[in-house]
């Protein structure tokens, strides 16, 4: 069966500091795989997405993640977090025709 | 605006009185869903919809239930909720052409039962 797993339910981190969030996912076909943002007191959002082609897909707020076929992993990653980027981050992947499959989620808060 | 509506944004309830949350999406999407979120489990499928009348379960139906008698709405109906109940619930849409594959979401209810 199709999963994901977030390793890190909580990554607390300072501001302007890297920020690596790792998702592993199990799949025996081709996968198509998501991170998702939640603000607080928001819905989620779509950051980025990996469907083809390159592996390093990113998005317009500095996030980038990759798609690794031999480590089965999608990780998320930011070279220096803001306050704003304080969030619940999930990880997902596309299950069937439309269904999408959830991790845990990762708390990332970040301070001053 | 193309968005996802929920109404209402949080809910307090008693066990068994029944409840409705509306959904609602203006972009002409024919799937929708219905999420449920518990912190240490992320969200997991409650019910899905690939048409008008076309629903079927996802991964935590027990308990819910609901119709698509049009495009745009897609309400979750609680018959008589119970304190495992409470939760939050995110309504979702997207469109079943295009290779885009995003899900949009709605902003949320949060539901208390007492």
């Amino acid at each position: 069966a199709q999963s994901v797993t977030q390793l890190d339910s909580q990554v607390p981190v300072f501001e302007e500091a890297p920020v690596e969030l790792r998702c592993n996912y199990s799949s025996s076909v081709s996968v198509y795989l998501f991170w998702y943002v939640q603000y607080p007191n928001q819905g989620l959002q779509l950051l980025l997405k990996y469907l083809s082609g390159s592996t390093l897909v990113e998005s317009i707020n500095g996030f980038e993640a990759e798609f690794n076929k031999s480590q089965t992993s999608f990780h998320l990653r930011k070279p220096s977090v803001h306050i704003s980027d304080t969030a619940e981050y999930f990880c997902a992947i596309r299950l069937g025709d439309y269904k999408l499959s959830f991790g845990a989620g990762t708390t990332v808060t970040v301070r001053a | 605006e193309a968005q996802v509506t929920q109404n209402p944004r949080y809910l307090i309830t008693v066990t068994g009185k029944k409840l409705t949350v509306t959904c609602s999406q203006n972009m002409n999407h024919e799937y929708m869903s219905w999420y449920r979120q518990d912190p240490g489990l992320g969200l997991r499928q409650i019910y899905y919809s690939m048409n008008v009348e076309v629903t079927d379960k996802g991964d935590v139906p027990e308990g819910y239930k609901v119709s698509r008698k049009e495009k745009r709405n897609f309400p979750l109906i609680l018959e008589s909720p119970s304190p495992n109940q409470t939760s939050l619930y995110f309504c979702a849409s997207s469109p079943l052409a295009g290779v885009s594959y995003e899900q949009y979401f709605g902003p949320g209810t949060r539901l208390t039962v007492t």
